[in-house]
């Protein structure tokens, strides 16, 4: 069954510090990637994806993902984090048979004004 | 972006007592819709795929009599609890997905709480 995994469960950060969070996924075909982030008391909003081409796609408020295929990973990255960036982070994958769009546990990300 | 619309958001039932949950999708057809729940603090565990105009496909562990999935048209798809618990006690979700290439769009979440 397809599954995916964050490394972090909370990352706590200073304001500016540099963020990546990892995911990683268990699913041998073709496969469309996600990042959302859930802001407290909101819902699921899209960061960004990944469907083909260019590995390094680039998402809302300055983040961005690299899909390296051979280590199944889906890492999202931000260069300066700041304290509005507090909140859940989910990765998503959904094979591309159109079953299964399955997500990763969450990783809470605290910024520290 | 798209609207995905989830009724009703709040919802407080009786045990044993069944509640129905709409998710509709309002500016396009969806063929696939997915139904979740979120625990508190916790990630969306997926409980089924719907197919318009096919039966749902359910993970593992999720009970298809107790959580009842139609989905009879491209702009709608429901859920409803049978015979509630407060072990059913959650907030759940749907999303729609918009099509080859596209995302998923998620409604408000409905929160159910079952005394």
């Amino acid at each position: 069954a397809q599954s995916v995994s964050q490394h972090n469960h909370h990352v706590i950060l200073s304001e500016a510090a540099s963020l990546e969070l990892g995911c990683n996924y268990s699913y041998g075909g073709t496969v469309n990637l996600f990042w959302y982030v859930q802001y407290p008391g909101q819902h699921l909003q899209l960061l960004l994806k990944y469907f083909s081409g260019d590995p390094l796609v680039k998402g809302i408020k300055g983040f961005e993902a690299e899909f390296i295929k051979s280590k199944f990973s889906f890492n999202l990255r931000k260069p300066s984090v700041q304290w509005s960036d507090t909140a859940e982070y989910f990765c998503a994958v959904k094979n591309n048979y159109g079953q299964n769009f399955v997500f990763g546990p969450g990783t809470r990300l605290s910024v520290l004004p | 972006g798209a609207v995905v619309s989830q009724h009703p958001s709040r919802v407080i039932c009786k045990s044993g007592t069944s509640v129905k949950i709409e998710c509709r999708s309002l500016d396009f057809q969806a063929t696939t819709m997915f139904w979740y729940r979120q625990f508190p603090k916790k990630s969306l565990m997926l409980m089924a795929t719907s197919n318009e105009g096919s039966k749902a496909t359910y993970e593992q562990g999720v009970e298809k009599d107790k959580f009842l999935i139609n989905h009879a048209s491209l702009t709608l798809s429901t859920l409803t609890v049978t015979s509630a618990h407060p072990e059913d006690s959650s907030f759940y979700i749907c999303s729609a997905w918009g099509g080859e290439n596209t995302e998923a769009f998620f409604g408000q979440g409905t929160r159910l709480t079952v005394v």
